[in-house]
């Protein structure tokens, strides 16, 4: 079964500064995807970033990027220059690609609470 | 675009009342929409995945029979909580993959339940 590991469970830093949260996962999957969702106090999930496994390539997003490290299982996400509104806990998450039985689940990590101080 | 709403955002109720959340892709057609259930300070928990037309497929430990869910449209899905206990207050978030793009979930804000 796959799982998704986030162990910091807090992080300050302050604003401007650059952050990277971490993320690992354990599939026996080749192909997949993974992605950081946000969730700040309002509690919307918000999509941050998405990764395709067979990809090469850091997925970017504005001040978003990752460091896809497939054969280490590792998947952080960098975010440069922060702002006050960065604030919200980051959830990192696994899906494998469709067969019959994911119906595209999403495996989540247990989440990283971010603050950014002014 | 993907906006995801749901309704209500908050609810209270009383112990013994049944309660129906809603939700609804706005400018997409989904495929798929996923119920979860957030406690404080955790992660989503997956409750349930519903496909349009077809009955939902319920998670390990979640009573079908106590969250009832109907998915009637490409744009719709229902969650209905009958005789709500206070146990079952929570916060729940649906999400929804668009048809032909599905390994993205986009998500509605949640809906808070208070049952008395």
């Amino acid at each position: 079964a796959q799982t998704v590991t986030q162990s910091q469970p807090e992080m300050s830093v302050q604003e401007a500064e650059t952050v990277t949260l971490s993320c690992t996962y354990d599939t026996s999957e080749s192909n997949y995807y993974l992605f950081w969702y946000k969730q700040p106090p309002s509690r919307q999930m918000i999509l941050v970033i998405r990764q395709e496994a067979y990809k090469q390539q850091n997925a970017t997003e504005n001040r978003f990027s990752v460091n896809f490290q497939k054969a280490a299982k590792s998947f952080s996400l960098k975010i440069s220059d922060s702002q006050l509104g960065d604030t919200a806990m980051y959830f990192c998450a696994f899906m494998k690609t469709r067969d019959v039985d994911s119906n595209y689940q999403l495996i989540w990590g247990a989440g990283t609470k971010l603050i950014i101080k002014p | 675009g993907a906006v995801v709403s749901q309704h209500p955002s908050r609810v209270i109720c009383k112990s013994g009342t049944s309660v129906k959340i809603e939700c609804r892709s706005l400018d997409f057609q989904a495929t798929t929409m996923f119920w979860y259930r957030q406690f404080p300070k955790q992660s989503l928990m997956l409750m349930a995945t519903s496909n349009e037309g077809s009955k939902a497929t319920y998670e390990q430990g979640v009573e079908k029979d106590k969250f009832l869910i109907n998915h009637a449209s490409l744009t719709l899905s229902t969650l209905t909580v009958t005789s709500a206990h206070p146990e079952d207050s929570s916060f729940y978030i649906c999400s929804a993959t668009i048809s032909g793009g599905r390994e993205t979930q986009y998500f509605g804000p949640g809906t808070r339940l208070l049952v008395l």
